[in-house]
């Protein structure tokens, strides 16, 4: 089975600030990874599909890139409202694991 | 719009079976497949499985093979998912989320059911 491996597990960072989010396969994705927030209490939502494409209403400072083994999460200008944890979702060969997640928290 | 309603919180004892229902509304149902994620608290998200809703096959995660089966209603457009000689492990938040057929990421979640375990 694929294993991923997401880094940071936290994070804290200043509203205006760039953070980046990694997670890495153990075996090439192609583009199949997409990324989640989930705010306390509730399901997750999808940020991003297929590595790079932004998800209908999702604001513009966030941002997916990577192919292969290799992905990241960008959020550009931090806002208050972004803090939650973010998980990368990956589908391989019939099977999909979760990255362990990143609290992404706000200074 | 589209929605994922799932049924409500359940308590059991150690060593029953819970059954999770997933109704899902505006869209035709037969065109995703529904996956199950699990939440224990304070923990990531832990993928269960799927079902095609058009012809029943599913897929399990190793570790849930032979414990949990998949099944769904075509006429009310309700999945289900059912955990069999539950223990304490199983307590968590059970998540349903569909995966429209030729994508491979999950667009909409339901709102998640709450199964304690507790004897």
């Amino acid at each position: 089975d694929i294993q991923m491996t997401q880094s940071p597990s936290t994070l804290s960072a200043s509203v205006g600030d760039r953070v980046t989010i990694t997670c890495r396969a153990s075996q090439s994705l192609n583009t199949w990874l997409a990324w989640y927030q989930q705010k306390p209490g509730k399901a997750p939502k999808l940020l991003i599909y297929e590595a790079s494409s932004l998800d209908s209403g999702v604001p513009s400072r966030f941002s997916g890139s990577g192919y292969g083994t290799d992905f990241t999460l960008t959020i550009n200008s931090l806002q208050p409202d972004d803090s939650a944890t973010y998980f990368c979702h990956q589908y391989s060969g019939n099977s999909w694991v979760f990255g362990q997640g990143t609290k992404v928290e706000i200074k | 719009q589209v929605q994922l309603v799932q049924s409500g919180a359940e308590g059991e004892k150690p060593g029953a079976s819970v059954k999770v229902s997933c109704k899902a509304s505006g869209y035709t149902f037969t065109d995703c497949y529904i996956h199950w994620v699990r939440q224990a608290p304070g923990q990531g998200l832990e993928w269960m499985g799927w079902i095609s809703t058009k012809r029943g096959g599913t897929k399990y995660a190793q570790n849930f093979q032979g414990r949990v089966t998949m099944t769904r209603d075509t006429s009310t457009s309700t999945a289900y998912l059912e955990i069999n000689s539950l223990t304490s492990d199983d307590m968590a938040i059970y998540y349903c989320a569909r995966q429209f057929s030729g994508s491979y990421y999950l667009d909409y979640w339901g709102q998640g059911t709450l199964v304690t375990v507790s004897s």
